[in-house]
């Protein structure tokens, strides 16, 4: 099975920071990669796929980048409405896996 | 834009079976471009990918649950289910549906979710 490892596990951060999460796959996955935003007592919401493929109606401080084992997710300069926890996810294989989550907090 | 929901007991006794449906609205359940899945999330804890179904009847699951799980798909109801059997209170936990766009079946569309507790 494929194993995803995102670090760090909780991040503090100031409004108008850049943050960046790292999502690591336990062998290549080429770009078959999601990351996904939740809201405590939400469903989770796709931001990015294929690994740097903005989702239509996410803004535009989100990106994603990486190929292989490596990914990152960024947020150029982060909002209030941005903390939150994301979720790396592959779809590489039948069997789909996701990160551990990363919880953004207010510093 | 599809809408999926969620129904279902939300309290299993333990060594049951839990049994879940989902309703998809907004599009057809047979459309050639998705899977649909079934995700739980224990309370403060991480996403865990269940299993999937395409409307052939193809599915896949999750191997770290040993086989306990079986999904199915009804298209004359727009419907797909998921029994989870010989559950433990490691069971509880919020369960998703979702539907997994094509080609790379990432979740793009989601259920609210649903509280299921496993208890006596």
């Amino acid at each position: 099975d494929i194993q995803m490892t995102q670090s760090p596990s909780t991040l503090s951060a100031s409004v108008g920071d850049r943050v960046t999460i790292t999502c690591r796959a336990s062998q290549s996955i080429s770009s078959w990669l999601a990351w996904y935003q939740q809201k405590p007592g939400k469903a989770p919401k796709l931001l990015i796929y294929e690994a740097s493929s903005l989702e239509s109606g996410v803004p535009s401080r989100f990106s994603g980048s990486g190929s292989g084992t490596e990914f990152t997710l960024t947020i150029s300069s982060l909002q209030p409405d941005d903390f939150a926890s994301y979720y790396c996810q592959q779809y590489n294989s039948p069997t789909w896996t996701f990160g551990q989550g990363t919880r953004v907090e207010i510093k | 834009q599809l809408q999926l929901q969620e129904s279902g007991p939300g309290l299993v006794k333990p060594s049951e079976t839990l049994s879940l449906t989902c309703t998809v609205s907004g599009g057809s359940i047979t459309s050639s471009t998705y899977y649909w899945g079934w995700i739980r999330q224990p309370p403060w804890k991480g996403l865990e990918w269940i299993g999937s179904i395409y409307y052939t009847g193809i599915t896949y699951d999750n191997p770290s649950l040993k086989s306990r799980v079986t999904i199915s798909v009804d298209t004359s109801k727009n419907q797909f289910s998921l029994k989870l059997n010989s559950v433990t209170a490691a069971d509880t936990a919020v369960y998703y549906c979702a539907g997994q766009l094509g080609p790379g079946w990432f979740f793009d569309s989601w259920g609210q979710g649903t509280l299921v507790t496993v208890s006596s």
